[in-house]
């Protein structure tokens, strides 16, 4: 069964402090992997799609990378205004988004 | 703003009633998906349309939900007799399958609480 787990699940980093959040996933045939941003009582808001591995794509502070097995998104020397709670997912054979639960960042002064 | 849009954006019902909810999607897109989120959990699949054809629908969805998308463009997503159980975000998805990429974007979700 199609599966993705992101890590951590909460993430506190003071402003400034870089790290790298994890999506692993197990899908047979992967068709894309999506980053998405959350904030609190809204949709999610589109980031990133990756199709291969070894493809990488960037925007302001955040990088995604992509393996066979995972995706890392690395936040760059983050502002407050980057908390939020970031989503992964996976479209395999079928046209359904697949999502982990989310990592929730907060980024304090 | 051309991007989805969502209508109620809250509902409040009491259990056993019936509610409708409306999704707009990003103009020309031929595809809207549906899906639920529940707290702390990422959204969960429920059916999607390709134009005006119900494609697939999730195992979650039991026969008191039906989803409709008349003439390819707007849908609506009824819940009959609600339970308490059915309290979570709604939350549609429209994209435009070009090439194999189906990048889906999200509208503000409709916040159901059942009483």
């Amino acid at each position: 069964e199609d599966q993705v787990t992101q890590s951590p699940e909460a993430l506190r980093l003071q402003e400034g402090e870089s790290s790298s959040l994890n999506c692993s996933y197990t899908v047979s045939g992967l068709r894309g992997l999506f980053w998405y941003r959350q904030d609190p009582g809204k949709g999610p808001e589109f980031l990133f799609t990756l199709y291969s591995a070894g493809e990488e794509k960037e925007k302001e502070r955040l990088k995604a990378t992509l393996t066979k097995k995972e995706s890392f998104l690395h936040i760059t020397a983050p502002k407050p205004e980057d908390s939020a709670t970031y989503l992964c997912a996976v479209q395999a054979r079928a046209d359904k988004l697949i999502f982990g639960t989310g990592t929730r960042l907060q980024v304090f002064p | 703003d051309t991007g989805v849009s969502q209508d109620p954006r809250h509902k409040i019902t009491k259990r056993g009633q019936n509610v409708t909810f409306r999704c707009d999607p990003i103009s020309e897109h031929n595809r809207l998906y549906w899906y639920r989120q529940t707290l702390g959990q990422g959204p969960e699949f429920l059916t999607y349309f390709q134009n005006e054809a119900q494609l697939e629908k999730s195992r979650l969805l039991s026969d008191r939900f039906s989803a409709e998308r008349p003439k390819g463009s707007f849908s609506t997503l009824e819940i009959q007799r609600t339970e308490q159980g059915d309290s979570a975000m709604y939350l549609c998805a429209s994209s435009l399958v070009a090439g194999g990429v189906d990048t889906q974007y999200f509208g503000p979700g409709t916040r159901l609480t059942v009483l």
